[in-house]
């Protein structure tokens, strides 16, 4: 059964440092998502993908974020200067059409020090 | 920003029995709804969902109520199994728009 990659599936890193997190997605989707999970609060949207350009966005998405899909596989998210509050699982996710029914990948567990 | 609410944090419900997991919403503009369910070190796994031009929706053994004057949704699972026990996630979203408001979740646990 097609399913959602994403990698790495823990990394640390020290505040001030660009992290980058990596998804491909289910090869025939065209949403694309990232989404994050604090510990013990609630999945936040982050960003949605769509046509190779950033569709929707939420107030956490600010400068330090950014969204790529380089080769027509890989969807990556990048955070330019982690701070200690980006500690979170981050969860890419893809979708044939937006319903709102979303494959989710296993997640990526960033913890910044 | 308490869009979408489940006010239960846990339930726990006997094998074979009736799990009933309530969410709430405030906003009026959202016209999908969705059940999420997610395992430990795992995504969360689409599960159910529900226009609102609908009051009920049935697959199985999952059955979701919508009841858009209370803004209020349920989800029921008749009969419960081991393999039930997860968190559930609600979540809602407005047509036209991409992104999903989800609930804290409910953790249901199933006894044997």
């Amino acid at each position: 059964e097609p399913e959602v990659t994403q990698t790495p599936s823990h990394q640390v890193t020290q505040m001030g440092q660009e992290v980058i997190l990596r998804c491909v997605p289910i090869s025939n989707h065209l949403y694309f998502y990232w989404y994050r999970q604090i510990l013990g609060q609630k999945v936040e949207f982050l960003v949605s993908f769509y046509n190779n350009e950033i569709s929707e966005k939420s107030e956490i998405f600010d400068d330090q974020f950014s969204v790529e899909r380089p080769d027509g596989s890989n969807f990556t998210l990048k955070i330019r200067s982690t701070k200690l509050e980006d500690s979170a699982m981050y969860f890419c996710a893809s979708s044939t059409l937006n319903t709102g029914e979303l494959f989710f990948g296993e997640g990526s567990r960033l913890t910044v020090l | 920003d308490q869009q979408v609410k489940q006010n239960s944090p846990s339930l726990s419900v006997q094998e074979g029995r009736i799990s009933i997991l309530n969410c709430d919403y405030t906003n009026s503009m959202f016209d999908y709804f969705l059940w999420y369910k997610k395992y430990p070190a795992e995504g969360p796994t689409f599960l159910i969902s529900i226009s609102s031009i609908k009051d009920k929706n049935e697959d199985g053994r999952f059955t979701v109520f919508l009841n858009k004057s209370a803004k209020h949704l349920s989800l029921h699972i008749v009969p419960s199994q081991p393999g039930d026990s997860a968190v559930y996630f609600c979540a809602a979203m407005s047509s036209g728009a991409q992104k999903l408001v989800f609930g804290q979740g409910t953790r249901l646990t199933i006894n044997p």
